[in-house]
């Protein structure tokens, strides 16, 4: 099955900095990768996603980055702001047999004021 | 958007006692539902995937006799934790597929504590 990896675990960053989180994974067949942003004892909420066919995604402060090549992708945060705080989960899925989700570890984002 | 609602939100029980988690779309219907386990500071782990009219499909290393996955309805599912123990005390999330491939939408979760 699919093993996704994410680092780093925790990321402290200063208001106004970026942050950069990654993630690998080991199916070649998976062609989705959508990030979440998880408050704690809340739902995942979808902030951002890309499929295989797209090497970069954009939305505002927040884009996503694929390598497909090297089984990677990244979500680059800018210009963090305090509300940012929260733990992110990137996940990948191979939409071709179902939606089923394997999310990665988890990365604790601090934006520090 | 879409909403997806889980009921109990909280529940706490006493070990060896079962109990059931629903998970319901509210505006759409779901032909697959997932159930996920997440522990304290850790990751969504995928338990199964949830199809209506039709048996569960467990991952591997998830007990099928323990958790048992009904989806007698569009909009329902359940999961029931059976012969509950401690070491079932979790985090309980459920997601509905709205029907567009990645089109998924994830309940508030339930917080399960055996005692």
């Amino acid at each position: 099955g699919e093993n996704v990896e994410q680092h780093p675990s925790t990321l402290s960053v200063q208001e106004g900095d970026s942050a950069v989180i990654k993630c690998t994974y080991s199916d070649s067949a998976s062609n989705y990768f959508p990030w979440y942003k998880q408050e704690l004892g809340k739902r995942p909420q979808l902030i951002i996603d890309i499929r295989s066919n797209v090497g970069e995604k954009k939305d505002q402060r927040i884009a996503v980055t694929l390598n497909k090549t090297a089984k990677h992708f990244s979500l680059h945060i800018t210009e963090t702001q305090p509300e940012d705080s929260a733990v992110y989960f990137c996940a990948a899925s191979n939409l071709n047999t179902g939606n089923q989700f394997y999310f990665g570890t988890g990365t604790s984002l601090t934006v520090i004021p | 958007g879409a909403v997806v609602s889980q009921h109990p939100s909280w529940v706490i029980c006493k070990s060896g006692t079962s109990v059931k988690i629903e998970c319901r779309s509210l505006d759409f219907q779901a032909t697959t539902m997932f159930w996920y386990r997440q522990f304290p500071k850790q990751s969504l782990m995928l338990m199964a995937t949830s199809n209506e009219g039709s048996k569960a499909t467990y991952e591997q290393g998830v007990e099928k006799d323990k958790f048992l996955i009904n989806h007698a309805s569009l909009t329902l599912s359940t999961l029931t934790v059976t012969s509950a123990h401690p070491e079932d005390s979790s985090f309980y999330i459920c997601s509905a597929e709205r029907g567009r491939a990645g089109e998924l939408f994830f309940g508030e979760g339930s917080r399960l504590t055996v005692l």
